[in-house]
């Protein structure tokens, strides 16, 4: 079983929808957690990031951690063409190593 | 947040021959990490490479096929060595400030023909 678990897609939606994409992890030692957008030919970006549990506004994303279900989402409202890239989960118990989920790859259709 | 330049962004090489990968940072930074993102996966860490010392690696890498060299605190290189198909991947270095503080370079994308 992989620490971290996330659909690959790929997902395709009609501009202005909402965006939901998750990823599942098994250590429970995991206390940061990250989201990163990876456009075509580019590095990852952090997008968002959160302390255990809980919720996390910026713009039109929000980022949900619920720990007791060990279960992260990255919710993106009003979603544009810009948004399409592919998006990956990122956890870590503090000073271990950035554990990534496989990467979710997403189209917003104008 | 840090800027790395990485290079070559990307190359096409023959089996049997050795690419070195370079990653230059703005700013001193005391770790930087090697990932590797094959096609349609996640990025899986290759190596921890400190200034001064030995770099670390994941287990299912080593350094005979991996060395890497860290000379100061702005720099390091990774060689993919004896390459084979199987190492057609993009190569990423990233460094870190603090617990979110990760940042990652264009990439290195590697064909192996």
């Amino acid at each position: 079983q992989k620490e971290v678990e996330q659909d690959p897609g790929p997902l395709s939606v009609p501009e202005g929808a909402i965006v939901s994409l998750n990823c599942t992890y098994s250590n429970s030692a995991f206390q940061y957690f990250m989201w990163y957008r990876q456009y075509s030919r580019k590095g990852p970006e952090l997008l968002m990031y959160t302390y255990s549990s809980g919720n996390k506004e910026d713009g039109r994303f929000t980022a949900q951690v619920d720990k007791s279900s060990k279960y992260i989402s990255l919710f993106i409202r009003d979603s544009q063409p810009s948004d399409s890239a592919t998006y990956l989960c990122a956890m870590s118990g503090g000073a271990q190593k950035l554990v990534f989920g496989q990467g979710t790859r997403l189209t917003i259709n104008p | 947040s840090a800027v790395i330049s990485q290079k070559p962004s990307r190359d096409i090489c023959q089996r049997g021959t050795s690419l070195t990968i370079q990653c230059q940072v703005d700013s001193q930074v005391t770790m930087m990490f090697w990932y590797r993102q094959q096609p349609g996966q996640s990025l899986t860490l290759i190596a921890t490479a400190n200034q001064g010392s030995e770099a670390t690696y994941e287990s299912g890498f080593v350094i005979d096929k991996f060395p890497i060299s860290r000379p100061n605190l702005t720099f390091s290189t990774l060689t993919v060595s004896n390459m084979s198909p199987e190492d057609s991947s993009i190569y990423l270095c990233s460094v870190r400030r603090g617990p979110y503080g990760y940042t990652f370079g264009s990439g290195t994308r590697l064909t192996v023909v």
